[in-house]
């Protein structure tokens, strides 16, 4: 499974637009890119997922360039209830390998009023 | 709420003991993943059950084992546990057709004294 690597920590601000970008060098070419939210005491939820160019959801966006060994989320005009800790997940999705994600220490995102 | 139930929420045991954790998997899911979360860290993958069968595992001692039953519900069973056991256990549920998402319940915190 590729290696991710993330910032440690962000601040925003209330209506600011945040965009968490994530290394994955050694993407492989079957991976998809995958992005988690989790608040405290609580399992991880699914945002966003993607494997090239860009995907838009009604929460967030995913931006891949051509290489692919790097994705940003993007969340649009943040909220008090966005500070959490967001995960990027890089891994192959067919059959046999679905759902043996392999989660780094993701990025603390803090909202301030 | 995604569906994924566990049980039990809280847990206090202490070293040497067995502890048996529940994980009810979301509608049409055939899927269930086991992680240990850590304070503090990401996600580290335990194993996965695909149709009633261990489908991969993550490196944790042969003391960790599972089960996962014919209406696709799930356990995690620790043998012998140590003080480095204590963390949030989660599960996923996932469908094995077409993109992985993975769907988790709001885990199990175990406290080992």
């Amino acid at each position: 499974l590729a290696k991710t690597t993330q910032p440690i920590s962000m601040d925003s601000y209330e209506g600011q637009e945040v965009n968490i970008t994530c290394s994955h060098n050694n993407i492989a070419t079957n991976d998809y890119i995958t992005w988690y939210q989790q608040f405290p005491s609580q399992g991880p939820r699914f945002i966003i997922q993607g494997y090239k160019t860009k995907v838009t959801n009604e929460v967030a966006s995913l931006f891949i360039p051509a290489d692919r060994k790097s994705s940003t989320l993007s969340l649009p005009r943040v909220s008090l209830s966005d500070t959490a800790v967001y995960y990027c997940l890089v891994g192959d999705i067919q059959d046999t390998n679905a759902g043996k994600s392999t989660f780094g220490d993701g990025t603390t995102l803090t909202v301030k009023p | 709420e995604t569906g994924v139930t566990q049980s039990p929420t809280h847990l206090i045991k202490t070293r040497g003991q067995q502890v048996t954790l529940r994980c009810s998997s979301q509608s049409g899911h055939n899927t269930v993943s086991w992680y240990q979360q850590a304070l503090g860290q990401g996600p580290q993958f335990i194993f996965q059950y695909y149709r009633e069968e261990e489908n991969g595992r993550g490196n944790f001692p042969p003391r960790f084992s599972g089960l996962q039953f014919p209406n696709y519900s799930s356990e995690l069973n620790v043998n012998a546990l140590e003080l480095d056991d204590s963390a949030l256990y989660l599960c996923a549920s996932s469908s094995r057709v077409g993109v992985e998402t993975q769907y988790f319940g709001p885990g199990t915190r175990l406290l080992v004294l």
